[in-house]
């Protein structure tokens, strides 16, 4: 199985800042990669997918990018509504896997 | 508008089964995988199978094959897990997913609000 590193595991930023998430696969994955955001007893939201494609809804604030085994999400002007857990899923080999996830935090 | 409604909170006995259901709208069931994916508390995410309602075909995750039962019913546009041989490590939020396009190694486009499963005796 492809295995996918997230980091860092917690973060902690401020109202207005950009915040970077990384995510490292254990193999190249081609760009079959999304990034989910979820809140505390919400079910996960999907942001981005094809590792650079924003989903229908999501605000321009956040983008992904990267190739091969390493990916990123960036999120501009973070905003309050913006603290929640985020998760990297590769599906582009079988069975697909998800990071550990990271816990955003408004400092 | 897609929905994905799930079934309601769920208690089970160790070596117990329970089902649970993923009533699906505002798309056609049957052109699009439906996948299952299991949370424990405080825990990542996990995938468990997926199941395609047109054709009734399955795949599962190693770990999940002898776990989890992956059904849809067509007349009424609805999934269902079955998770058998209840254990402590069964106990976790469980969602289902469906994929953004009609392929299964496609990202999960919209989720169900989880259903919670708690084993206990």
């Amino acid at each position: 199985d492809i295995q996918m590193t997230q980091s860092p595991a917690s973060l902690s930023a401020s109202l207005g800042e950009t915040v970077t998430i990384e995510c490292r696969a254990s193999e190249d994955i081609y760009n079959g990669l999304a990034w989910y955001q979820q809140k505390p007893g919400k079910s996960p939201q999907l942001l981005i997918y094809n590792a650079n494609s924003l989903h229908t809804g999501v605000p321009s604030r956040f983008s992904g990018s990267g190739s091969g085994t390493q990916y990123s999400l960036k999120i501009n002007s973070l905003q309050s509504e913006d603290v929640a857990s985020y998760f990297c899923q590769q599906y582009y080999n079988y069975p697909n896997t998800f990071g550990a996830g990271t816990k955003l935090e408004l400092k | 508008e897609v929905q994905l409604q799930q079934s309601g909170p769920e208690v089970g006995r160790p070596g117990s089964s329970v089902k649970i259901s993923c009533k699906a709208s505002g798309y056609t069931f049957t052109d699009y995988v439906m996948n299952w994916v299991k949370q424990s508390p405080g825990q990542g995410l996990e995938w468990i199978g997926w199941i395609d309602p047109e054709y009734g075909s399955t795949d599962y995750a190693e770990k999940f094959k002898k776990k989890a039962t992956l059904t849809a019913d067509t007349s009424s546009n609805t999934a269902y897990i079955q998770l058998s041989s209840l254990t402590s490590e069964d106990t976790a939020t469980y969602f289902c997913a469906r994929t953004g396009t009609g392929s299964p190694g496609d990202w999960f486009a919209y989720w169900g609000q989880g259903t919670l499963v708690t084993v206990s005796s």
